[in-house]
């Protein structure tokens, strides 16, 4: 089975830090992507990669940047946090065909 | 208007009891179509993707209309365990990123 790993379940940042959030996967994917989930508002994407080095934005991408180094990892970064950014951040690695996507177990972050 | 759109619920329904959700998706185009499911604070997990001919996973059967844009999730027996929010998801063309829908939200009650 695919598996695609958060490196936190929770986080409480303050106000102006820089957050780092990592993602990792184990089955050599090319696609990734960084999604955050507001009640009433659904998933919405942020970025997405399709390789190494290679991103492109998604819906909401303001406020936020992202890194991929390595074909596994794939870091999502907000360069100076806010409130608004307080939400339930989930990465996914594409399975593709009949399979569609395998998620991350989520990190909750609380901006303070 | 919405590209994926769910009726929002939420569904209270009785054990044992026959629910259905539709989804209707914007793009003809669309390939891929998926149910998810989400259960409280926990990540979505592929619960069934959706074929052209409709495909049946035990107490799930799911169809899919391209003529009218829609898709269906069928749950027969439900059980307290199909508590959860429900989320239609859709591949639109080439895109390599999936559009979720908002979800619906199910209660089993005993």
């Amino acid at each position: 089975d695919v598996k695609v790993t958060q490196s936190s379940r929770y986080l409480v940042k303050r106000t102006g830090e820089k957050v780092f959030l990592e993602c990792v996967q184990d089955m050599d994917h090319e696609n990734m992507f960084w999604y955050r989930q507001d009640p009433g508002l659904g998933l919405r994407l942020i970025y997405f990669s399709y390789d190494v080095k290679m991103k492109e934005k998604g819906d909401i991408p303001e406020g936020y940047s992202v890194s991929r180094e390595k074909k596994e990892r794939f870091s999502l970064i907000l360069e100076s946090a806010s409130t608004n950014q307080t939400s339930m951040y989930l990465c996914a690695s594409l399975t593709g065909g009949p399979y569609g996507y395998t998620f991350g177990s989520g990190t909750r972050l609380t901006v303070v | 208007r919405k590209e994926v759109e769910q009726d929002p619920g939420p569904f209270n329904v009785p054990e044992g009891a026959t629910v259905a959700f539709n989804c209707t998706y914007s793009n003809s185009a669309s390939q891929s179509f998926f149910w998810y499911r989400q259960d409280c604070r926990k990540e979505p997990k592929l619960l069934m993707s959706v074929y052209s001919s409709g495909n049946e996973d035990g107490r799930f059967t799911a169809q899919l209309n391209r003529a009218s844009q829609y898709i269906s999730l069928l749950i027969r027996d439900s059980k307290l365990s199909d508590s959860a929010t429900y989320l239609c998801v859709v591949n639109f063309g080439s895109a390599r990123q999936l559009t979720f829908g908002s979800g619906t939200q199910l209660t089993v009650l005993p």
